[in-house]
């Protein structure tokens, strides 16, 4: 099945500096990777997402990469700030056409105001 | 509202005591997702139903864990003779889309379980 290796598990950072999360997969079939975010005692929201046939993909602070052929992809927030503090989840389907997602290990991210 | 119901938001159970976990997804969503996030870990996938049809269940630990959706909407997870293994918070998510139509998934503020 597909494994999603997810790094750093804590990130800390100032206001104002950029983020970034880094993440790997093993299924070569994946084709859709999205990024949620989770306050405490919250569900996780989705923030953004690309699909395969796209390698880069931005809204206002959030960026999104995709390397297909290396199987990784990473999370960039720029100009961060404190209600960016979250943590922080990446996933990929388990294969083409698939519906569920296999989700990373979490990327705990602080913003020191 | 419009988002993703469940409820109880917290639960405590006695080792071997049956629970019943209630979702209410978002109205019209096809999909529905039922997800395991234990402590500091990523949500990881218990079963899918695309109306009332299960097509994937192959998340699910155990035959002690069972999910149904009879009428395609309000969706429940059971567990039964709980153990301790089986706290975490169990996160439903619904979605417009289809299984062959991956698509953004709307997670709700989950239960809480805890087993003692």
């Amino acid at each position: 099945g597909e494994n999603v290796e997810q790094h750093p598990s804590t990130l800390s950072v100032q206001e104002g500096d950029s983020a970034v999360i880094k993440c790997t997969y093993s299924d070569s079939a994946s084709n859709y990777f999205p990024w949620y975010k989770q306050e405490l005692g919250k569900g996780p929201q989705l923030i953004i997402d690309i699909r395969s046939n796209v390698g880069e993909k931005k809204d206002q602070r959030i960026a999104v990469t995709l390397n297909k052929t290396a199987k990784h992809f990473s999370l960039h927030i720029t100009e961060t700030q404190p209600e960016d503090s979250a943590v922080y989840f990446c996933a990929a389907t388990k294969g083409t056409g698939a519906n569920n997602l296999f989700f990373g290990t979490g990327t705990r991210l602080t913003v020191i105001p | 509202g419009a988002g993703v119901s469940q409820s109880p938001r917290y639960k405590v159970a006695k080792r071997g005591q049956d629970v019943a976990l209630r979702c209410d997804p978002i109205s019209g969503h096809v999909s529905l997702f039922w997800y395991q996030q234990a402590l500091g870990q990523g949500p990881e996938f218990l079963t899918y139903f695309q109306n009332e049809a299960q097509l994937d269940k192959s998340g699910l630990p155990s035959d002690r864990f069972f999910a149904e959706r009879p009428e395609g909407s309000v969706s429940t997870l059971k567990i039964q003779r709980t153990q301790q293994e089986d706290s975490a918070v169990y996160l439903c998510a619904s979605s417009p889309g289809t299984q062959r139509n991956t698509g953004e998934l709307f997670f709700g503020e989950g239960s809480r379980l805890t087993v003692l």
